[in-house]
């Protein structure tokens, strides 16, 4: 049973471009959830999607956007680049009724912006 | 709100020392759960320990200990008889019953030979 995974691994690119993230919850999970960990913090939530909606939302800007498909997976999709964006993105799923269930993370994109 | 404190930014123990992380926390919420993640130089967030906010049991897995007080709002873990492989970062965590997460800033702790 293959666990949360995500790609690509790592990511280079340069101010102003986009970029597009993705991830493959674990088997049986509905909901992902996107993380950003900025060198030497601690992960902030971004967003979570269940049922292909956004549905909670953390404090970044409009520029994060995401989507879920009908198999579960989702991309995260940064537009116009900043510097300050460079992080490791983690993306985590879990059962949306499962509040005591485990929620996995992925290994995360470490994306590097030039 | 929600918030999650690690004072300790930086710990280094001489390896067979015994060792707490501290984690203090904020929530208005009754139901939450709070988590130990092992963050090794890889990325990964490698799961240690869930309570829930009922269970204030202390629990014991080999090295591994942890001190939930809900009267003091804070969730400790020690490791005893610390090895070099025990060295990383290690984020204590709230998650709601909206399944988000709220990380602490994390503890890196170096385990010297």
């Amino acid at each position: 049973d293959a666990g949360v995974t995500q790609s690509p691994t790592h990511l280079i690119k340069t101010r102003g471009q986009q970029v597009t993230l993705r991830c493959s919850p674990k088997s049986g999970h509905d909901t992902v959830s996107w993380y950003q960990q900025a060198l030497g913090q601690g992960p902030q939530f971004i967003f979570q999607y269940y049922e292909e909606e956004e549905r909670q939302r953390g404090n970044f800007p409009d520029r994060f956007s995401g989507h879920q498909f009908p198999n579960y997976s989702s991309e995260l999709n940064v537009n116009a680049l900043l510097l300050g964006d460079s992080a490791l993105y983690l993306c985590a799923s879990s059962l949306m009724t499962g509040f005591r269930d485990e929620q996995f993370f992925g290994p995360g994109t470490r994306l590097t912006v030039l | 709100a929600q918030k999650v404190t690690q004072a300790q930014t930086e710990i280094s123990v001489v390896e067979k020392e015994d060792v707490t992380l501290d984690c203090v926390y904020e929530t208005r919420d009754t139901t939450y759960y709070l988590f130990w993640y092992k963050q090794p130089p890889s990325g990964e967030l490698v799961f240690l320990i869930r309570r829930n906010s009922f269970d204030e049991q202390n629990e014991i897995s080999g090295r591994y200990s942890w001190n939930f007080q809900k009267s003091t709002s804070s969730f400790n873990f020690t490791i005893t008889a610390s090895q070099v492989v025990d060295s990383a970062v290690y984020f204590c965590a709230l998650r709601n019953t909206g399944n988000q997460f709220y990380f602490g800033t994390g503890t890196s702790l170096t385990v010297i030979p």
